[in-house]
This record gives C-alpha cells, sequence and structure tokens, in this order.
C-alpha cells in the first residue's frame, strides 16, 4: 500500500509569510509525528497525535507553529510569519502505536523548507 | 538531560572492511534504542531496535549499559550500505529523541 506522504516537496516562501504542509499518514495509523531537521542536525519532535486524544504539542518551538490532524486522517503543520531560522527539512510519521511500546515510525519524503 | 551523541558527522571506509557507527546515550532509566537508516534519495527507515535482538542486513548493535553505547556493527562493509545512520533513545511511550546522525561511506 501507500506510504506516508507529504506536499509539498519543496517550499520557498519568503520571510513573514505563512505556509501549510501537509502529511497524508498510513491509512489505519493511529500515532502521527511532526519533526523538524535542521541542516546536519538530527530530528526535533514538533508534535504528536494519538487517535482523538489530546495533541503532545511539547515540542513546537513557538506560537507561530500549530498543527492540525482531523481524527486519523490527514495533519497539516502550520506556521505564521516565517523566519529564515525555520527553513528546516519538515518530517511527517506515522506508526500503529497505540500507548505502551514504540513501535516503527514509517516516514514522508519530507518538505523542504526554504525562508528568504 | 537525556541525550544521543553520534560522535561522527562522517565515516568512510573501504568495502569489506568492518564498520562500526557509535552511538552513546545518557538516560536515567532502563534505555530502548533504535537504529534508523536513509539511504540516497528515500526516506529514513528503522534498521534495527534493541530489544529484537535481530541481525538486519548484516547489521548488529549491542546495547551496552556499561559504557551507554549502542553501536551499530557490520563486520564487511558493502557499497549499498553507503547511507545516514540515526541512532535514535525512547524518552516515553511515544517519543524518541534522535542523534544528529553519521553519514556513512563504502568506498569501492
Amino acid at each position: 500500500g501507500a506510504g506516508v506522504s507529504q506536499s509539498p516537496s519543496n517550499k520557498v516562501t519568503e520571510k513573514g509569510k505563512d505556509v501549510e504542509l501537509r502529511c497524508d499518514p498510513i491509512s489505519g495509523h493511529t500515532a502521527l509525528y511532526w519533526y523538524r531537521q535542521r541542516l546536519g542536525q538530527g530530528l526535533e519532535f514538533l508534535i504528536y497525535f494519538q487517535g482523538n486524544s489530546a495533541p503532545d504539542k511539547s515540542g513546537l518551538p513557538s506560537d507561530r507553529f500549530s498543527a492540525e490532524r482531523t481524527g486519523e486522517s490527514v495533519s497539516t503543520l502550520t506556521i505564521q510569519r516565517t523566519q529564515q531560522e525555520d527553513s528546516a527539512v519538515y518530517l511527517c510519521a506515522s506508526s500503529p502505536n497505540s500507548g505502551g511500546a514504540v513501535n516503527e515510525q514509517f516516514f514522508g519524503p519530507g518538505t523542504r523548507l526554504t525562508v528568504l | 538531560a537525556q541525550r544521543v551523541t553520534q560522535p561522527e558527522k562522517l565515516l568512510s571506509v573501504f568495502k569489506g572492511a568492518p564498520v562500526e557507527l557509535k552511538c552513546n546515550y545518557s538516560y536515567s532509566g532502563s534505555p530502548e534504542l533504535f537504529w534508523y537508516v536513509q539511504y540516497s534519495r528515500q526516506r529514513l527507515q528503522l534498521l534495527l531496535r534493541h530489544i529484537s535482538r535481530e541481525s538486519i542486513k548484516g547489521f548488529t548493535a549491542d546495547l551496552n549499559k556499561g559504557e551507554t553505547s549502542f553501536h551499530l556493527k557490520k563486520p564487511f562493509a558493502q557499497e549499498e550500505d553507503s547511507a545516514m545512520y540515526y541512532c535514535a533513545l525512547k524518552e516515553s511511550n511515544y517519543q524518541l529523541i534522535w542523534g544528529a546522525g553519521t553519514k556513512l561511506i563504502i568506498k569501492p
């Protein structure tokens, strides 16, 4: 079946503009993660969704960042008033995890965001 | 603080030589560790996890609690092993802490 998909694959925007990144998880996966990966660095956790539970937003770096997920389907990550330091690859992952154990995360191809 | 350290940004070895990708961690509880790999133009994917005690594509990783390490090893490197490798530590029931990654280059 299809894996995790993300769109757009690349996004170039001007400082101060808002951007919206999309993630389509694997069907049936209840858990969904957003990560940020700056050049040469590891993955930085942003937000976690699990079914209909309240999301864990503890990794969001500022109130300019927000994310939504409808049920167990598509998620969007929104960055308002983008800054140059927001430039990074944004990765989405889904997992069949339902708590109690860390299951394998299945990653999308990422969205490369460049803020000029 | 919980942390994962991969001290080598780049590791280059000849085909057929042994490979060891280093990963050190700091964690107060009983650690659960993973190796993920990203081949060129492919997605990040799970390679192995220590609780499974598995060997995948000839790679093994042993958890050494005394040295707080989880090094990834392969006795004979192959060209197709060239990739980015990330070590990750379970922080909660669903969160992982990631190392910065090591780029492995296998020279022919």
